[in-house]
């Protein structure tokens, strides 16, 4: 099985800030990788697929990059709305697996 | 528009069996290269895909628990069922059902509601 860590585990950041998460696999997956977006008592949302790809009516401060091992999702100005926690998906061989997810609170 | 939609039991007592339905609109499970997954998240913890059936009825489980999983499709009703034997309450979870496409960028780009599965005497 391909496995997924994410780093950070958790981080604090303010309005405004640039976000950043890592998240890698443990074998090259390609670009079969995912992001997803999720707030409390809701349903995941993709934001990122193809790893770079900007999935439809997602705001653009999203950007994702990598391919391989390596992936990075960015939040290039963090607003209030993008406090949640968030999975990358491998889905390069089965099982898909998902990464521990990051989450990102306010500070 | 692809909807997904989970039903099947709120509650299940140990050593029980679990069956849940997704019932979806807006694709067909006989379109070349189109699937459908199972993903389970415990309270507070992370995602975690349990299994996938595309149209030619090749399924895919999690290592973990597939000795304990079944996946079927009644593509004439569209509709996925998931049964997973011997509940434990470490199974408590929202079970989701999601849309995928085989070898393409099209992996669980839709999702349903997601229902909450108790598994408790």
């Amino acid at each position: 099985d391909i496995q997924m860590t994410q780093s950070p585990s958790a981080m604090s950041a303010s309005v405004g800030d640039r976000v950043t998460i890592t998240c890698r696999a443990s074998q090259g997956i390609g670009n079969y990788l995912a992001w997803f977006q999720q707030k409390p008592g809701k349903v995941p949302k993709r934001l990122i697929y193809a790893a770079s790809s900007l999935q439809s009516g997602v705001p653009s401060r999203f950007s994702g990059s990598g391919s391989g091992t390596e992936f990075t999702l960015t939040i290039s100005s963090l607003q209030p709305e993008d406090f949640a926690t968030y999975y990358c998906l491998q889905h390069n061989s089965h099982p898909f697996t998902f990464g521990p997810g990051t989450k990102v609170d306010i500070k | 528009q692809i909807t997904l939609k989970e039903s099947g039991p709120t509650l299940v007592k140990p050593t029980q069996t679990l069956t849940l339905t997704c019932t979806f609109s807006g694709f067909s499970l006989s379109t070349s290269g189109v699937g459908v997954g199972w993903i389970r998240q415990p309270p507070g913890k992370a995602l975690e895909c349990l299994a996938l059936i595309y149209w030619d009825d090749d399924k895919r489980y999690s290592p973990s628990l597939e000795s304990r999983l079944t996946i079927t499709k009644d593509t004439s009703k569209n509709q996925v069922v998931l049964t997973m034997t011997k509940m434990d309450p470490v199974d408590t979870a929202t079970y989701y059902c999601a849309h995928t496409i085989r070898y393409s960028s099209s992996c669980f780009d839709y999702w349903g509601q997601g229902t909450l599965v108790t598994v408790s005497s």
